[in-house]
């Protein structure tokens, strides 16, 4: 149990497009949605903190204009990356707590490799 | 350890030997911590938590240490395997959140 799936795994784009990534708890209802970004040989940095039905809670210095997120349902998240730049390239990854006695233990995507050229 | 620009810490290590991954953190009020392995290109994939109360589980092949007094975290891998070789991160909970903050992490490469 507590698998996450996340879409696209890989996605290039020209520079001034958006890209939206979803993320799909595929077993279970998640509490809460996360969204991390990382660079290569570097920790994963949360973006943000999402919950089902309310707005999304930016962690200082990401700009929630500029990357999307929409928790629509129990199941999904997406975030999409507007008008993209070339430093928006990353690896984007997200997580899903489902509460009850995991109350604090986040299941991860495979993440989802955005290349903006 | 600490990790200096892109250079990530790195142990190696011989199948079949035990590996020890080390970690660091300084806030009082962590509470909870997980040990996570990210393989290249993929996401990481849960492999063990302790509470704060504790300060030693066990899981299959793998136990977690704390040390609060020093405020020190190890996960030790028994029997390590090629398929160990991953980035291994420490992450912690402060108390009253529910917001991961992840270490730098450590490279475990594991050598036939």
């Amino acid at each position: 149990g507590a698998v996450v799936s996340q879409h696209p795994s890989w996605v290039i784009c020209k520079s001034g497009t958006s890209v939206k990534i979803e993320c799909r708890s595929l077993d279970f209802q998640a509490t809460t949605m996360f969204w991390y970004r990382q660079f290569p040989k570097q920790s994963l940095m949360l973006m943000a903190t999402s919950n089902e039905g309310s707005k999304a809670t930016y962690e200082q210095g990401v700009e929630k204009d500029k990357f999307l997120i929409n928790h629509a349902s129990l199941t999904l998240s997406t975030l999409t990356v507007t008008s993209a730049h070339p430093e928006d390239s990353s690896f984007y990854i997200c997580s899903a707590t489902r509460g009850g006695n995991e109350e604090n233990i986040q299941y991860f995507g495979a993440g989802t490799r955005l290349s903006v050229l | 350890g600490e990790s200096v620009g892109l250079h990530l810490p790195t142990l190696s290590v011989q199948e079949g030997d035990n590996s020890i991954i080390n970690c660091a953190y300084s806030n009082s009020a962590s509470d909870y911590f997980i040990w996570y392995k990210q393989e290249s290109g993929k996401g990481p994939q849960f492999i063990i938590d302790i509470r704060s109360n504790m300060d030693k589980r066990q899981g299959q092949r793998v136990t977690v240490l704390l040390n609060k007094t020093v405020k020190h975290l190890s996960l030790q891998i028994a029997a390590t395997q090629p398929g160990d070789s991953a980035v291994y991160f420490c992450a912690e909970i402060l108390r009253g959140y529910s917001t991961l903050t992840f270490g730098k992490g450590t490279m475990l490469l594991v050598s036939p």
